[in-house]
């Protein structure tokens, strides 16, 4: 049990679109959900943090405007990466958890090259 | 959350265990340590967690010293598989911040 899910697995696109990545836990409702970012050879920092109906809380220095994050259902949220650039080619990873355990669940990841 | 010091690199071999240390030295009475991994190119998985009793599951054993300033991930039996960076988390327990930091770790490489 505990899974959970990104879609897509990687993407590539170019500089100026915008990215979706979806983050899904399927098989346990997800009251708070988290995005780290992780570039080559570092760990993982965090970018926001999401429960279900309300809006993120973004760490210190990550653009909010930059890197939008939905959580409209207990089951789903999303990462977009508007006018995304080269520097945001990253390893997107969610994570999720459900009532007041402690225990986070962590996706696939999502590796994003911006060209 | 009390930061954690641990060597940037170890190197075990295929079936023998894997012991990986990880400083806490500054660790407080309510915080927990965590221990995940991540294999590369994938996202991290949680191993075990303890709070001042040693701890064991299917996947490994946490031993934490009885001043709680130190503790050690024992992988009994390490198969390549387990190749991967090995994160000590300290956090606090309950309250309304669940967020994890993470470290460095360790790079695991267990060599056949």
């Amino acid at each position: 049990g505990a899974v959970v899910s990104q879609h897509p697995s990687w993407v590539i696109c170019k500089s100026g679109t915008s990215v979706k990545i979806e983050c899904r836990s399927l098989d346990f409702q997800a009251t708070t959900m988290f995005w780290y970012r992780q570039f080559p050879k570092q760990s993982l920092m965090l970018m926001a943090t999401s429960n279900e109906g309300s809006k993120a809380t973004y760490e210190q220095g990550v653009e909010k405007d930059k890197f939008l994050i939905n959580h409209a259902s207990l089951t789903l949220s999303t990462l977009t990466v508007t006018s995304a650039h080269p520097e945001d080619s990253s390893f997107y990873i969610c994570s999720a958890k459900f009532g007041t355990t402690l225990e986070q669940f962590f996706g696939p990841g999502t590796r994003l090259t911006v060209l | 959350d009390a930061k954690t010091t641990q060597p940037p690199s170890m190197d075990c071999a295929e079936g023998r265990a894997a012991n990986l240390p990880c400083n806490h030295s500054t660790i407080s009475g309510n915080e927990y340590v965590y221990w995940y991994r991540q294999i590369h190119s994938q996202g991290p998985q949680y191993i075990i967690h303890g709070l001042k009793n040693n701890e064991t599951n299917e996947m490994a054993s946490l031993i934490i010293t009885e001043d709680r300033k130190s503790s050690t991930l024992i992988l009994p039996h390490a198969t390549l598989r387990d190749t991967a960076v090995y994160y000590c988390i300290v956090r606090v327990a309950g309250g309304s911040n669940y967020k994890l930091t993470f470290g460095k770790g360790t790079l695991l490489t267990v060599n056949p």
